[in-house]
């Protein structure tokens, strides 16, 4: 049982312009959400995550955006770098729990 | 910052031998550690949780005789591979949790490739 989904393997976007990211979760006991950027062959990098008593974080380019009600949360990144190229992992975890559920992850590429 | 280290960032060994990896937190202590592992292409998958001092939680279906995990200290896990076989070959990281105003955030290591020959 996948219990946070993305849904696309894959997203192409020219530079400039914004990258969305979606992920999707099952389960109403994840209460803190993450995305990770993360490189073939490295460990991912932490971007930036959010409380679910929250319903947006913003760090630079990067904002996150958290839907309770439809389980439903997306990062946005602008303007999009070819730099940004790479897969971007959603991560929840509960306040009891202290492990991560991941994604599928999303690979990003970002075309100058 | 939140630095993690793994060593060594690749290792081949023969079949029936076992490796160590090892996991550092470098600027922070971390009272809990997580190994994953990733398949090509695959999400990552959680192995165990690694506390300091305490017995390591295993997830469902990793053979814990297989995997040892030892976290003596605040800045140290390691995971040993023993009796390997060619089946075990994969990448390994390891994250690290910061104490923090959430506690949430966890910190992971460069990972280790492994192949098993």
């Amino acid at each position: 049982d996948q219990q946070v989904k993305q849904n696309s393997p894959s997203l192409s976007v020219q530079e400039g312009r914004i990258s969305i990211l979606n992920c999707d979760y099952t389960n109403s006991m994840f209460d803190y959400f993450l995305w990770y950027k993360k490189y073939p062959a490295e460990g991912p990098t932490f971007l930036i995550s959010i409380s679910s008593i929250k319903d947006k974080n913003e760090d630079g380019r990067f904002t996150v955006f958290l839907n309770k009600s439809a389980k439903h949360l997306s990062l946005h990144i602008v303007p999009s770098q070819p730099g940004d190229s790479a897969v971007y992992f959603c991560a929840a975890t509960g306040t009891s729990y202290g492990k991560l559920t991941f994604g599928q992850g999303t690979i990003l590429t970002v075309h100058p | 910052g939140a630095v993690v280290s793994q060593h060594p960032s690749w290792v081949i060994c023969k079949s029936g031998t076992s490796v160590k990896i090892e996991c550092r937190s470098l600027d922070f202590q971390a009272t809990t550690m997580f190994w994953y592992r990733q398949f090509p292409k695959q999400s990552l998958m959680l192995m165990a949780t690694s506390n300091e001092g305490s017995k390591a939680t295993y997830e469902q279906g990793v053979e814990k005789d297989k995997f040892l995990i030892n976290h003596a200290s605040l800045t140290l896990s390691t995971l040993t591979v023993t009796s390997a076989h060619p089946e075990d070959s994969s990448f390994y990281i390891c994250s690290a949790r910061k104490q923090g105003p959430t506690g949430h955030e966890q910190y992971f290591g460069p990972g280790t490739r492994l192949t098993v020959t």
